[in-house]
Parts: C-alpha cells; structure tokens; sequence
C-alpha cells in the first residue's frame, strides 16, 4: 500500500517568506509526527498529533512555527519568516495507534528546505 | 548532556566484516529501544526494536541492551554494500512519550 508522502520534496525559499509543507500520511494512522533533521543534529522532534489535537507540540522551536491537521489525515507544518537556521530535511511520519509502547513509526521521504 | 549519544563516524568497513553501533542514554525511564536505517535522501526505517535487556538477532542483525549499562548495540554480521546507510538508534520512556534519536552513523561497506 501507499506510504507516507510528503510534498514538496525540495523547497528552495528567500529569507523571511512563508512556507508550508505538506503530509500525507498512511490511510487509518490515527498518530502523525514532524521531524527536523539537520546535518549533524540528527531528528529533532517538532509536534506529534493524535488525530487533529497536538497533545505534543513541546519541539516546535519557536511560534514562527506552526502545524495543523484536518480530517484526522493530511497536516501542513508552515514556518511564518523563515530564517537560514530552518533549512533542514523535514520529515513526517505516522503510526497506527500513537498511544502504545510499540507504536511503529513510518516515516516519509522529507522535505528539504533550503532558506537563502 | 543529551539524552542520547551515538559514536558519531562516519564509519567504513570492507565487505563481510562484523560492525558494532553503539548508542548510550541518560534518561532511566526509556525502556523501548529501536534502531533505524536511512538510506540517502530517504526517510528512516525501522530496522528493529526490543524492550529488554539482553540479545534480539534478525538475519545478520543482532540488537543488544544492556539497561544497567545505559549502553544499546546494534551487530552486523556478514556486512553487505547494500547495508551503506545511516543507522540512527532511537528511544522511547513510555505509550505517550516522543521517540528520542541518537544523532546517527554513517556506515559504508566497501566491495
């Protein structure tokens, strides 16, 4: 079946403009995760959502950035002003359940994001 | 210090050789533990897990906790070129905790 997908998949964008980042996770996964990785700072997590609620948004590193989803399916991560530190892969990933200890967490491909 | 540490690398080893990844953390309550793997420009894929201390093997793949140590492992037996990746270990305190991650290795088996 299909995996998570996320759009764009590179994403080139001047300083100080608005981006949003688009993920569309598997069919029925009720949890849906953001990550940040950048080059030696491994994954950071940014905000966790079980179903349309953000129990977790403790990662998010500052309130330029934000993150909704609807439906209970696809969820934007936008960054307001961007900056040169947020140029990072971003990845999203979804789990079946969220709540349990041996939840799997499946992963997409990225965003790259490169603020000039 | 951070939560999780991992040999930073990069890592490089001839086909066929046993390679060690290892990973230590601070946090006492992590008790589910995984490793992932990444190929480049691809997003992590878990490799395995476990939940206790002591040996779990997969195929070539033997994941090792020691929680009196702090101290995870991840052996590759018979390394392959197709193994070249980043293996990122990761950690999880409990059902409603965020997975911690090790920072990652990037490990390049030479044919």
């Amino acid at each position: 079946g299909a995996g998570v997908s996320q759009s764009p998949s590179n994403k080139v964008t001047e300083k100080g403009k608005d981006v949003e980042l688009r993920c569309d996770p598997i069919s029925g996964h009720t949890a849906l995760y953001w990550y940040r990785q950048s080059l030696g700072q491994g994954l950071e997590f940014l905000i966790y959502f079980q179903g349309n609620s953000a129990p977790d948004k403790s990662g998010l590193p500052s309130d330029r950035f934000s993150a909704e989803r609807t439906g209970g399916s696809v969820s934007t991560l936008t960054i307001q002003r961007t900056q040169q530190e947020d140029s990072a892969v971003y990845l999203c990933a979804s789990s079946l359940y969220g709540l349990q200890l041996t939840d799997t967490q499946y992963f997409g491909p990225g965003t790259r994001l490169t603020v000039l | 210090q951070k939560e999780v540490e991992q040999d930073p690398g990069p890592l490089s080893v001839p086909e066929g050789a046993i390679v060690s990844l290892n990973c230590t953390y601070s946090n006492s309550a992590f008790q589910y533990f995984m490793w992932y793997r990444q190929y480049s420009r691809k997003g992590p894929e878990l490799l395995m897990y476990t939940y206790s201390s002591g040996n779990k093997e997969d195929g070539r793949f033997t994941a090792q906790v020691d929680k009196s140590s702090k101290y995870i492992s991840l052996f590759i037996r018979d390394s392959q070129p197709s193994d070249s990746a980043t293996y990122l270990c990761a950690m999880r305190a409990g059902a409603n905790s965020k997975l911690t991650f090790g920072k990652g290795i990037t490990l390049s088996v030479r044919p």
